[in-house]
């Protein structure tokens, strides 16, 4: 079965350091994989998606992410932290349903971001 | 300017009323969907569409109806058989299910 894991559901930095929100899945087929940004009281917000192309993708806002198919990782990163990235992030895979033949959005738990003055 | 409207932004109900989510898109996009979003639990799915006139449970549908008669809209109405209908309400919508799913700004639904 299809699953997402966020290693860590409170990610604390400074400001100007680099950003590191970990991200696993777990998918029977070729999944496609997704980062999206929640400020409070919003909706969600795509960063970036991979989609069995590049490795790297990068997204918006100067974060990227790697998929490692051999670890089953996609983690996101940024070089340095902003004050407006503090919000919440969800690790989305999309992955096809053999039951109803439609592709599913799988949800992490999510990961709130801190930054620190 | 192109993009998902949800309205209201909050609603209150009171227990044993019927409350519907409004969910529009201009986005020209096939498929529409309705998520459930309670703390530390991530998005749960509770009912899609992919077409027009056609929509099928998702993981948590008791107790929550839509309908789909025109594209552009798929409301969502949180009955009183709804045990726990507390919650942040977040409509999408994408080219189709395996494309990338925008979201609307949310509802957030308060029971009395």
């Amino acid at each position: 079965a299809q699953s997402v894991t966020q290693l860590d559901s409170h990610v604390s930095v400074s400001e100007g350091t680099p950003v590191l929100l970990r991200c696993n899945y777990s998918s029977s087929y070729s999944p496609s994989l997704f980062w999206y940004v929640q400020h409070p009281n919003k909706g969600l917000q795509l960063l970036l998606k991979y989609t069995s192309a590049a490795t790297l993708v990068k997204g918006i806002n100067g974060f990227e992410a790697e998929f490692k198919k051999s670890e089953t990782s996609f983690h996101l990163t940024k070089p340095s932290a902003h004050m407006s990235d503090a919000a919440e992030y969800f690790c989305v895979v999309s992955d096809l349903d053999p039951t109803s033949g439609t592709y599913k959005y799988i949800f992490g738990t999510g990961t709130r971001l801190k930054v620190l003055a | 300017d192109g993009g998902i409207t949800q309205s209201p932004k909050y609603l209150f109900r009171k227990e044993g009323q019927n409350v519907t989510l409004s969910c529009e898109q201009n986005l020209n996009h096939d498929a529409m969907y309705w998520y459930r979003q309670d703390p530390g639990q991530g998005l749960r799915l509770i009912y899609y569409s992919q077409i027009v006139n056609d929509f099928q449970k998702g993981d948590i549908a008791e107790g929550y109806s839509v309908s789909r008669e025109k594209k552009e809209s798929f409301p969502l109405t949180v009955t009183s058989a709804q045990k726990n209908p507390t919650a942040f309400y977040l409509c999408a919508s994408s080219i189709g299910s395996y494309n990338e799913q925008f979201f609307g700004p949310g509802t957030r639904l308060t029971v009395l």
